[in-house]
């Protein structure tokens, strides 16, 4: 049940796009559709904001896109907002076991 | 709309048990997998235990197993979490969630939470 691998942090200005990477193995994002993403405010429960890899729930903003190539996956939020300063954890099935794990997380700070 | 509320967290002595509820309302409850995460201070999210719809298919982290039970009740829309043989390191919030589908640990709806401190 390793940790999915995510930058610590990562920042940019409002109207700029970042990006968050996610980096597992083969036994888990590189092998299964089944990535999300959720967004956590402190205080806060999380949010998901990006399921199977790039689909948005009914109610978030297209500004938050998802993709994935090999064992890499990664969200890009378009168009900064104040209101995207959060932590972000991607999540993935992971095979072996059939367990869910999560990344370490990724404070976004917007400047 | 769905809705989902923890109780039963509190101070609890190492060595010690807690039993963690969550009532569900909102939706047909006996339809989705539920899960158990946890949060502890500062740090990031861990998925401790998942269960199925019948409650037969049941799984947990390493870090839990043989300690804590999940278990659900489909009549009373609930899920809960039994906690045994507490250690400082399951200090945490613990958050009930559904999960979007039939095992692909994908979550799309959580409670707000409920705080476990275990110490002396």
């Amino acid at each position: 049940q390793s940790a999915l691998t995510q930058p610590a942090s990562v920042s940019g200005s409002p109207g700029q796009s970042i990006t968050i990477s996610c980096t597992g193995s083969s036994s888990d994002v590189g092998s299964y559709n089944y990535v999300s993403w959720y967004q956590q405010h402190p205080d806060k429960a999380p949010k998901l904001i990006i399921y199977d890899v790039a689909k948005r729930p009914s109610g978030v903003s297209n500004r938050f896109s998802g993709s994935k190539s090999g064992n890499t996956a990664s969200l890009t939020i378009s168009g900064l907002q104040a209101e995207d300063e959060a932590d972000y954890y991607c999540c993935s099935y992971e095979g072996s076991s059939t367990f869910g794990v999560f990344g370490g997380g990724t404070k976004l700070t917007v400047l | 709309q769905v809705h989902l509320v923890e109780s039963g967290g509190g101070l609890v002595k190492p060595g010690g048990s807690l039993r963690l509820s969550c009532a569900a309302s909102g939706f047909t409850f006996s339809d989705y997998y539920m899960s158990w995460i946890r949060q502890a201070p500062g740090k990031g999210l861990e998925w401790v235990s998942y269960i199925s719809t019948s409650g037969y298919t049941v799984y947990y982290a390493d870090s839990v197993r043989g300690r804590f039970t999940i278990s659900r009740d489909n009549a009373k829309n609930s899920l809960f979490l039994q906690m045994n043989s507490l250690r400082a390191e399951d200090t945490a919030v613990y958050y009930c969630a559904r999960e979007i589908a039939a095992a692909r640990r994908e979550l799309d709806y959580w409670g707000q939470g409920t705080l476990v401190t275990v110490s002396s």
